[in-house]
C-alpha cells in the first residue's frame, strides 16, 4: 500500500524567509506525488505533481518540489514567503486499484507566515 | 467556465438523521470522486464514481452510499448520521482518472455539523 508522511504538523517562518515542508512516501513501485494547498474556507488547490518527466518539479506561485528516490521524499519549497501563503499544505500520493486511481492524503502541514 | 461546485456549504443535522450533498464536476470532467476530511486531518477517500457505477471504495460503511447521474453530477448520501460524520466533505472531479498523474480538481466543500 501506498502512504505519505508529512513530517511536520505546523511551520513558521518570517515573510521573506524560505520555506521547507517535508514530505516522505512509501510505495512499491514509481509513485506520483502531489503538493495541495488549502487556504481557510476554500477548496483544495494543486501546487505542483511529479510525474517522472524530471526530478525537480516548479509549481504555481514560486512553490518547487525534488523528488528523491533514494531518500523516498518530495519536500516542497519556495525561496520566500508571502504573507498569503499561510495555508494548509498536503502530500499526496496517487493510488492505483481496480484500473482507477484514488489520493491518499498526508495529514497536512499548516504553515504560519509571521510579519 | 465554472469549476467544481458543491451544494450546500454547511448543513446542521442532528444524530439519526439522513443527508444528501450534492457535487457538479468541472466541465469536460467525467469521474467524481468524494472524500471526508475530519477536523485537523487530512481528506479520506469515500468512493468514486464513472459512468454512473462506483468503481472504487474506500474504507467506509455502507451508511455512506452515493450516485451519478447522466450529466456526471454525483450526490452523496449518509444515513443515520453519528456524531463522528462531522466532517468538511470534499467532491473531486477529473476526466476518467486512469493515470496516476491525472489531477483532481476540488470544490469548496460542504460542511456538515451532526448535534
Amino acid at each position: 500500500a501506498q502512504s505519505v508522511t508529512q513530517l511536520d504538523s505546523h511551520v513558521s517562518v518570517s515573510e521573506g524567509t524560505p520555506v521547507l515542508l517535508r514530505c516522505n512516501y512509501s510505495s512499491s513501485y514509481s509513485p506520483s506525488l502531489f503538493w495541495y494547498v488549502q487556504h481557510p474556507n476554500k477548496g483544495l488547490q494543486l501546487l505542483l505533481k511529479y510525474t517522472s518527466a524530471a526530478t525537480l518539479v516548479k509549481g504555481i506561485n514560486g512553490f518547487e518540489a525534488e523528488f528523491k528516490k533514494s531518500e523516498t521524499s518530495f519536500h516542497l519549497t519556495k525561496p520566500s514567503a508571502h504573507m498569503s501563503d499561510a495555508a494548509e499544505y498536503f502530500c499526496v500520493v496517487s493510488d492505483q486499484n481496480s484500473g482507477t486511481y484514488k489520493y491518499i492524503f498526508g495529514t497536512g502541514t499548516r504553515l504560519k507566515v509571521l510579519a | 467556465d465554472a469549476g467544481v461546485t458543491q451544494s450546500p456549504t454547511h448543513l446542521i443535522k442532528t444524530r439519526g438523521q439522513q443527508v444528501t450533498l450534492r457535487c457538479s464536476p468541472k466541465s469536460g470532467h467525467d469521474t467524481v470522486s468524494w472524500y471526508q476530511q475530519a477536523l485537523g486531518q487530512g481528506p479520506q477517500f469515500i468512493f468514486q464514481y464513472y459512468e454512473e457505477e462506483e468503481r472504487q471504495r474506500g474504507n467506509f460503511p455502507d451508511r455512506f452510499s452515493g450516485h451519478q447521474f447522466p450529466n456526471y453530477s454525483s450526490e452523496l448520501n449518509v444515513n443515520a448520521l453519528l456524531l463522528g460524520d462531522s466532517a468538511l466533505y470534499l467532491c473531486a472531479s477529473s476526466l476518467a482518472v486512469r493515470t496516476s498523474t491525472d489531477t483532481q480538481y476540488f470544490g469548496p466543500g460542504t460542511r456538515l455539523t451532526v448535534l
